[in-house]
C-alpha cells in the first residue's frame, strides 16, 4: 500500500462546483503539504500544516481551503471551482527535521470545465 | 525579491555526465533539495544540501555554495531511465519552514 494516498486520482467537474481532494498517510509524519503543478511552472505550495492545529498559507492559497482532520489526513477544498484551477495536485508529507525529504502522493488530475 | 532559476531542458547521451544548475535569490534560506519526477509520476527526493560542498549518493551528487547562491545536481553514467524532470527546491524560513520549487529541468537521455 502507498504511504501517501490521494483520492480521487482524476476528477472532471464544472465551474462553480465545490470539490474536495483528500490525502491520507501512514508514515506517521506531522507535516503535510498541498501543491499544484502546472506545465512549465513546477510545484507551487498551496497550504501546509505542521500538526493538527497548525495551518499555514502557501504562495497560492486564494480560492482554496484546507482541513487537517487528524495527523494522517489533510484535505484540500475548492469552494467554487474555476477553469484556471485545472492542474495536477500533489499532497506530500515530511518529518520534523529540515533535512527530512518530502514524500509525495501519486497526484490528483483535476479538470474544471 | 525571490527567484529560482534552472535550465528548462538538457539533452545528453547514455553513459555521459550531466550537470543541472540552480541559482536562487531568497531570504531565510536554510537548504537546497533536488527531486526527480518521471512523466506521469510523483516527485521523489534525491538529495539535500544545507552546508557548502558536495554530497554524493551513488551516481548522483549535489553541490551547494551558499555564498554564490548556487547549486547543481550532477548525474554520472547516465542511463535511459534517468530521463525525467529534475527540480531544485530552496528551503525557506518565513516563520515556518517550507520549500519553494523551481520550474524544473527536463533531461532527455539519448542512446
Amino acid at each position: 500500500d502507498a504511504d501517501v494516498t490521494q483520492t480521487p486520482r482524476n476528477r472532471i467537474t464544472k465551474t462553480g462546483k465545490r470539490i474536495m481532494l483528500e490525502c491520507s498517510q501512514t508514515k506517521g509524519h506531522d507535516r503535510m503539504y498541498w501543491y499544484r503543478q502546472d506545465p512549465g511552472l513546477g510545484l507551487r505550495l498551496i497550504y501546509y500544516s505542521f500538526d493538527v492545529k497548525d495551518i499555514n498559507k502557501g504562495e497560492i492559497s486564494d480560492g482554496y481551503s484546507v482541513s487537517r482532520q487528524a495527523q494522517a489526513k489533510f484535505s484540500l477544498s475548492l469552494e467554487s471551482a474555476i477553469p484556471n484551477q485545472t492542474a495536477l495536485y500533489f499532497c506530500a508529507t515530511s518529518g520534523y527535521s529540515n533535512n527530512q525529504p518530502q514524500h509525495f502522493g501519486d497526484g490528483t488530475r483535476l479538470s474544471i470545465l | 525579491g525571490q527567484s529560482l532559476e534552472q535550465p528548462s531542458e538538457v539533452t545528453a547521451v547514455e553513459g555521459a555526465i550531466v550537470q543541472i544548475n540552480c541559482t536562487y535569490q531568497t531570504s531565510g534560506f536554510y537548504g537546497l533539495s533536488w527531486y526527480q519526477q518521471h512523466d506521469g509520476g510523483a516527485p521523489t527526493f534525491l538529495s539535500y544540501n544545507a552546508l557548502d560542498g558536495l554530497e554524493e549518493t551513488g551516481r548522483f551528487s549535489s553541490f551547494l555554495s551558499r555564498s554564490d547562491s548556487y547549486g547543481y545536481l550532477l548525474l554520472q553514467e547516465l542511463q535511459m531511465k534517468d530521463s525525467a524532470s529534475y527540480f531544485c527546491a530552496v528551503g525557506r524560513y518565513t516563520g515556518r519552514r517550507a520549500l519553494t520549487f523551481g520550474s524544473g529541468t527536463r533531461l532527455q537521455v539519448q542512446p
